[in-house]
């Protein structure tokens, strides 16, 4: 099974901030590599597929980048409405595994 | 409108059976990937099946041998049958499409998600 791994495990910033989020997968997982966003009590929402392709209607402020075994999703200058819990899935091969997810508070 | 709506959670024992069902409107699930995901409370993403377009399947090692995957065509519904139910199989349980092509392979429509909590 392909690991996949978020640093770090929480993190705190302002609005206004620019965030940066790793991920690292065990494997190759080529460009197989998406980025959700999840807050309480909501299902997960697909922000970034492809590692860098915006999903429709997702503001540009969030991007990724990266292939093989690294990437990264940036956020430029938070919004209130971005704080929340953030995951990386690579859909390279089953079992689709995710990361253990990134909280992002405010500070 | 595109969307997903989960049914058939609840409270059961453990060893006891539960089937999850995921109607789907907008699309047609036999034309896509469609899958499962679950989050135990507190906790992280946890994959857990797809059915492919072509109707195989491939599942977790947690879940594979207790839990089936299938569609009918007809109900344009996705469907998680899940036996031997154990106490760490509790989690809210999600249905997600993969679009599988056009360059998407990620879950792009989710749905609200259904509690299952297996106590005794």
């Amino acid at each position: 099974d392909i690991q996949m791994t978020q640093s770090p495990f929480s993190l705190s910033a302002s609005v206004g901030d620019r965030v940066t989020i790793t991920c690292r997968a065990s494997q190759s997982v080529g460009t197989y590599l998406n980025w959700y966003q999840q807050k309480p009590g909501k299902a997960p929402k697909l922000l970034i597929y492809a590692a860098s392709n915006l999903q429709s209607g997702v503001p540009s402020a969030f991007s990724g980048s990266g292939s093989g075994t690294d990437f990264t999703l940036t956020i430029t200058s938070l919004q209130p409405e971005d704080f929340a819990t953030y995951y990386c899935q690579q859909s390279h091969s089953t079992p689709y595994t995710f990361g253990q997810g990134t909280k992002l508070e405010i500070k | 409108e595109v969307q997903l709506v989960e049914s058939g959670g609840g409270l059961v024992q453990p060893g006891e059976s539960l089937r999850l069902s995921c109607v789907a409107s907008g699309f047609t699930v036999s034309s896509i990937y469609m899958n499962w995901v679950r989050q135990a409370p507190g906790k992280g993403l946890e994959w857990v099946s797809v059915i492919y377009s072509s109707g195989s399947t491939s599942y977790a090692d947690s879940v594979r041998g207790r839990f089936t995957i299938s569609r009918d065509f007809s109900q344009n519904t996705l469907y998680l049958q899940m036996n031997t139910l154990r106490t760490d199989d509790t989690a809210m349980y999600y249905c997600a499409r993969d679009p599988g092509g056009g360059g998407i392979h990620a879950f792009d429509i989710w749905g609200q998600g259904i509690m299952v909590t297996v106590s005794s």
